[in-house]
């Protein structure tokens, strides 16, 4: 099956900063690389995904990137904001053949004002 | 609200008890999940529905789970004779075809 690592586990900016985080992959048929974020006690929501046919995706002051070869994925937060402090999952999924996702275990995103 | 819903968002049960837990999706999706997540972990997959087929199961999905989505509606997931390690959090998601998943608030469970 599936193996998605995530680092860092902790992850502390100033306002303002870059904030990067980083996921390895074990499957190569994994195609589809959704990144969700998670406040205290409130549901994962799906904020940037990035599938295989594609190397980066930007939204704003977020985005993703893809190295297939290598089989990793990092999020980029720039500008970052207090609001920003959150729990950061990535995950992996092998899109139409089944779509269950593989969760990494999550970055403690602080931004401190 | 338009979201995925979850009911009840707080169940505390005896050690042994049995509970359901009920998940509107959002109506469209065709495809229904359910996650288990302790703290400090990611979501892990338990299993999933396309429709009202029940399409893949996980090895943490027990004998004493079960989960029927009726009709290809709303989602129920059993556990029997609950246990202490059963505690945790229970996710919904749906979603449209191979898109991201909208999760929904969860069922949090505490075994006492």
């Amino acid at each position: 099956g599936e193996n998605v690592e995530q680092h860092p586990s902790t992850l502390s900016v100033q306002e303002g900063d870059s904030a990067v985080i980083k996921c390895t992959y074990s499957d190569s048929a994994s195609n589809y690389f959704p990144w969700y974020k998670q406040e205290l006690g409130k549901r994962p929501q799906l904020i940037i995904d990035i599938r295989s046919n594609v190397g980066e995706k930007k939204d704003q002051r977020i985005a993703v990137t893809l190295n297939k070869t290598a089989k990793h994925f990092s999020l980029h937060i720039t500008e970052t904001q207090p609001e920003d402090s959150a729990v950061y999952f990535c995950a992996a999924s092998k899109g139409h053949t089944g779509n269950q996702f593989y969760f990494g275990t999550g970055t403690s995103l602080t931004v401190i004002p | 609200d338009t979201g995925v819903s979850q009911d009840p968002r707080h169940k505390i049960t005896k050690r042994g008890q049995n509970v359901t837990f009920r998940c509107d999706p959002i109506s469209e999706h065709n495809r229904l999940y359910w996650y288990r997540q302790t703290l400090g972990q990611g979501p892990e997959f338990l299993t999933y529905f396309q429709n009202e087929a029940q399409l893949e199961k996980s090895r943490l999905l027990s004998d004493r789970f079960s989960a029927e989505r009726p009709k290809g509606s709303f989602s129920t997931l059993e556990i029997q004779r609950t246990e202490q390690g059963d505690s945790a959090m229970y996710l919904c998601a749906s979603s449209l075809e191979d898109n991201g998943y909208t999760f929904g608030s969860g069922t949090r469970l505490t075994v006492v």
